[in-house]
């Protein structure tokens, strides 16, 4: 199975940083990775797709890439509605899920 | 507007069996793959099953394989999870999504406990 390895667990931030979270794969996923945005209370919501792609209407400070195995999502400048958890999954093989990174205020 | 609204969640004793179901609107169910996920109180997401859009590839994550079953009717625009052998590891939200991940929803909540 491919284990999705993200960093960090939890993201003390404040309004107006940048901030990257990280998922580095076990094995070759190519481009098959997607973030999700999950806050308190709610169903995620789809923020990358394709590592790179932004999905329908998520804003442009939001970002994706990718490195080799390793896979980022970065807020150009965080805005208060950004505090959320936020997981990647791989859809290469069988899904998984990282294990989350709660970006919470400083 | 598309619209995915689960049911058939509850507490259930362990060992027991439970069925859930995903009624979808506003798009073509027949032409799309779908999942379910879970979520356990205060934990991540853990992806549970996929179906494709005609049944014809089903896939189950290993926690949950030889006990649950995902399947559709697609005339009826719904998906279904069979849980059988109920776990208390099973307690969790679960979602419907539609593949891709761009459409959830609001989930239903299993109990199992004795």
């Amino acid at each position: 199975d491919i284990q999705m390895t993200q960093a960090p667990s939890s993201l003390p931030a404040s309004l107006g940083d940048r901030v990257t979270i990280t998922c580095r794969a076990s094995q070759d996923i190519g481009n098959y990775l997607r973030w999700f945005q999950q806050k308190p209370g709610k169903s995620p919501r789809l923020m990358i797709y394709g590592a790179t792609n932004l999905a329908a209407g998520v804003p442009s400070r939001f970002s994706g890439s990718r490195s080799g195995s390793d896979y980022s999502l970065t807020i150009s400048s965080l805005e208060s509605e950004d505090m959320a958890d936020y997981y990647c999954l791989q859809s290469k093989e069988s899904p998984t899920f990282g294990s989350g990174t709660k970006l919470e205020i400083k | 507007e598309v619209q995915l609204v689960e049911s058939g969640g509850g507490l259930v004793q362990p060992g027991r069996s439970l069925k859930l179901s995903c009624l979808a609107s506003g798009f073509t169910f027949s032409n799309y793959g779908m999942n379910w996920i879970r979520q356990a109180p205060g934990k991540g997401l853990e992806w549970v099953a996929s179906i494709s859009s005609s049944s014809s590839y089903i896939y189950y994550a290993d926690t949950v394989k030889g006990r649950f079953t995902i399947s559709r009717d697609n005339a009826k625009n719904t998906l279904y999870l069979q849980m059988t052998s109920l776990r208390s590891e099973d307690t969790a939200l679960y979602y419907c999504a539609r593949e891709g991940g761009p459409y959830w929803g609001q989930g239903v909540m299993v109990t199992v406990s004795s």
